[in-house]
């Protein structure tokens, strides 16, 4: 089965800098790899993804990139703000095989004001 | 925050009881599935079912069990047999065609006494 690892576990920025999160997947067909947000205590919520047909893809502070030949993707988070601070989720998934995500461990991003 | 609702938010569970988790969605999505969630790790799936009266084990199923009778209801029982049952529970669902985001619920916090 699938098996997505991610790193850094925590990750600790000042306000305005960037925070890159990195995550890596073993199964070679996976197309689908979104990531979440998880603040203190509540339920993660979708903050951008990407499929395999494309190599970034941008939404204002937030990019992802992919690279499908390395199996591994990027979480890039730009001036960075405290409100950014929470758990970031990656995970993977073979669309076609019904949407089964994978998880991995989890990044705690602490911005510091 | 509606869409998909958990109930309760906490419960408390003495030993050797089972207990069931309720989860419910409105989206109208065909799949539904269930994560634990430990302190500082990544969301391990339970059970997911992609349409009623079918449902399939997933990386962590052992002491748990569910039912998809109707679409909009998929709940959760932690039987006797979960060793170790105190967590996070989410439930998530999605649409099984186009879009592949998975909503979550507000989770509900088990604790065994």
């Amino acid at each position: 089965g699938e098996n997505v690892e991610q790193h850094p576990s925590t990750l600790s920025v000042q306000e305005g800098d960037s925070a890159v999160i990195k995550c890596t997947y073993s199964d070679s067909a996976s197309n689908y790899f979104p990531w979440y947000k998880q603040e203190l205590g509540k339920r993660p919520q979708l903050i951008i993804d990407i499929r395999s047909n494309v190599g970034e893809k941008k939404d204002q502070r937030i990019a992802v990139t992919l690279n499908k030949t390395a199996k591994h993707f990027s979480l890039h988070i730009t001036e960075t703000q405290p409100e950014d601070s929470a758990v970031y989720f990656c995970a993977a998934a073979w669309w076609d095989a019904g949407n089964m995500l994978t998880f991995g461990g989890g990044t705690r991003l602490m911005v510091k004001p | 925050d509606g869409g998909i609702t958990q109930s309760p938010k906490y419960l408390f569970r003495k030993e050797g009881q089972n207990v069931t988790l309720s989860c419910e969605q409105n989206l109208n999505h065909d799949a539904m599935y269930w994560y634990r969630q430990d302190p500082g790790q990544g969301l391990r799936l339970i059970y997911y079912s992609q349409i009623v009266n079918d449902f399939q084990k997933g990386d962590i199923a052992e002491g748990y069990s569910v039912s998809r009778e109707k679409k909009e209801s998929f709940p959760l029982t932690v039987t006797s047999a979960q060793k170790n049952p105190t967590a996070f529970y989410l439930c998530a669902s999605s649409s099984t065609s186009g879009d592949n985001e998975q909503f979550f619920g507000p989770g509900t916090r088990l604790t065994v006494l």
